[in-house]
């Protein structure tokens, strides 16, 4: 899987949008980006996946790079519950990857009021 | 309930003896994960499946053992548990849906072990 790299920490406040980026430079064709959130030692939490198009659901949208080297999650209106880890994984469909996920050490977002 | 479960959700062991830390899922998921999670780190890979009977290595294998004889369940074993395997153990599970190019991976809560 392609390695990811994400800034270490970022604040945000209450009521803004919440843009984290993340860079995946050697990300191969059939490698999807991934984002997961940390909220205070609970287990991960799904929040959106992308190949190449952007991606938008009820929690957040997901926008990939045309060259798709880099992607940034943006929380279009954080609240204080949004403070979190926040992981940027790259992985393939399944295959020989078996559907696993390789985690980094994510981004510390704290939502400040 | 639906879902993914894990037990104990703690554990204090004493170095030395072997403990084993449940999950179970009702999803019939076909790939079910280990992972591990130190003190202000990240998750780290112990052991995956990819179906009942077929596991394999992850990143941190050492002094784990897994078994998945049913679908639903993935036990992982400590043989002989070590002051370093005091951690945070979750558990994940994710569908290989032929009709879903991708799909989401549901953690438990975990179960946090203390080895002293």
């Amino acid at each position: 899987d392609a390695k990811t790299t994400q800034p270490t920490s970022m604040d945000c406040a209450e009521g803004r949008a919440a843009n984290l980026p993340c860079n995946h430079s050697t990300i191969s064709g059939n490698e999807y980006v991934y984002w997961y959130r940390q909220i205070h030692s609970q287990g991960p939490q799904y929040i959106i996946h992308g190949l190449k198009n952007n991606e938008t659901n009820e929690m957040a949208s997901l926008i990939i790079t045309e060259d798709r080297k880099s992607s940034t999650l943006i929380l279009p209106h954080a609240t204080l519950r949004d403070t979190a880890v926040y992981y940027c994984i790259v992985s393939n469909a399944g295959g020989t990857s078996y559907g696993k996920l390789t985690f980094g050490q994510g981004t510390i977002l704290t939502v400040h009021p | 309930d639906a879902g993914i479960t894990q037990s104990p959700r703690y554990k204090i062991t004493e170095t030395g003896r072997q403990v084993t830390l449940m999950c179970h899922q009702t999803w019939s998921h076909s790939y079910m994960f280990w992972y591990r999670q130190d003190l202000g780190h990240g998750l780290r890979l112990i052991y995956y499946s990819a179906a009942a009977d077929i596991t394999d290595k992850g990143e941190v294998p050492d002094g784990y053992v897994v078994s998945r004889s049913k679908t639903e369940n993935f036990p992982l074993t400590l043989e002989s548990a070590t002051r370093s395997q005091t951690s945070v153990y979750f558990c994940a599970s994710r569908s290989r849906d032929r009709g879903r190019v991708n799909t989401e991976a549901f953690f438990g809560q975990g179960t946090r072990l203390t080895v002293v």
